[in-house]
């Protein structure tokens, strides 16, 4: 597809259950953002990446969240032993140009449910 | 205090109204300004993306950059029931920043 894919859709997992997320950008797309959404929030940022390198990761809550884009192209969000505090919605956004994410398109999201 | 303001609204006009949103910033080393547009349950979608101050307009939209004052806006003209979504300032120096959102309802 021509979009941001992010799967799974839907994630419901059980306190203390880890979890992977998956991103898809558009292809090419040297800028890759993960972020995190509240009900009712806009996004926060989590990290990003320019190719395979994290540049920055100072939004990550705490480390149980870990990310990873090892050939510059896809990446995974993993959450370890999930709270319930972690539920959100995990946004994808890609950009062709690196640095300051300009004109950076969205997935659809992962919506996790921590019960 | 966050790096970007915006009202979370609700915002309620009749169907051909003009809507005006906005956002503030505190952050001067701002360089890149969008407005996003999200739908239940979607992601946000780029709607605009300006650089300097000024205005730029696309069809029904038009968006206007204040850097000496850190103030954006958003404005619609003849405000359509499918424009009813959530509004998401951004604002971007190295990361993208973004407002709380302003949930908009456009009246038939």
């Amino acid at each position: 597809g021509a979009g941001v894919s992010q799967s799974p859709r839907y994630k419901v997992a059980k306190r203390g259950q880890d979890v992977a997320l998956r991103c898809d950008p558009i292809s090419g797309h040297v800028s890759l953002f993960w972020y995190q959404q509240a009900l009712g929030q806009g996004p926060e940022f989590l990290t990003y990446f320019q190719n395979e390198a994290q540049l920055d990761k100072s939004g990550l809550p705490s480390d149980r969240f870990f990310a990873e884009r090892p050939e510059g192209s896809v990446s995974t969000l993993k959450i370890q032993r999930t709270q319930q505090e972690d539920s959100a919605v995990y946004l994808c956004a890609s950009s062709l140009v690196g640095g300051s994410g300009t004109e950076a398109f969205f997935g659809q999201g992962t919506r996790l449910t921590v019960v | 205090q966050k790096e970007v303001e915006q009202d979370p609204g609700p915002l309620s006009v009749p169907e051909g109204a003009i809507v005006s949103l906005n956002c503030t910033y505190s952050n001067s080393a701002f360089q890149y300004f969008m407005w996003y547009r999200q739908y239940s349950r979607k992601g946000p979608e780029l709607l605009m993306y300006t650089y300097s101050s000024g205005n730029k307009e696309d069809g029904r939209f038009t968006a206007q950059v204040d850097k000496s004052s850190k103030y954006i806006s958003l404005f619609i003209r003849d405000s359509q029931p499918s424009d009813s979504a959530t509004y998401l300032c951004a604002m971007s120096a190295n990361n993208l920043f973004f407002g709380t959102g302003t949930r908009l309802t456009v009246i038939p």
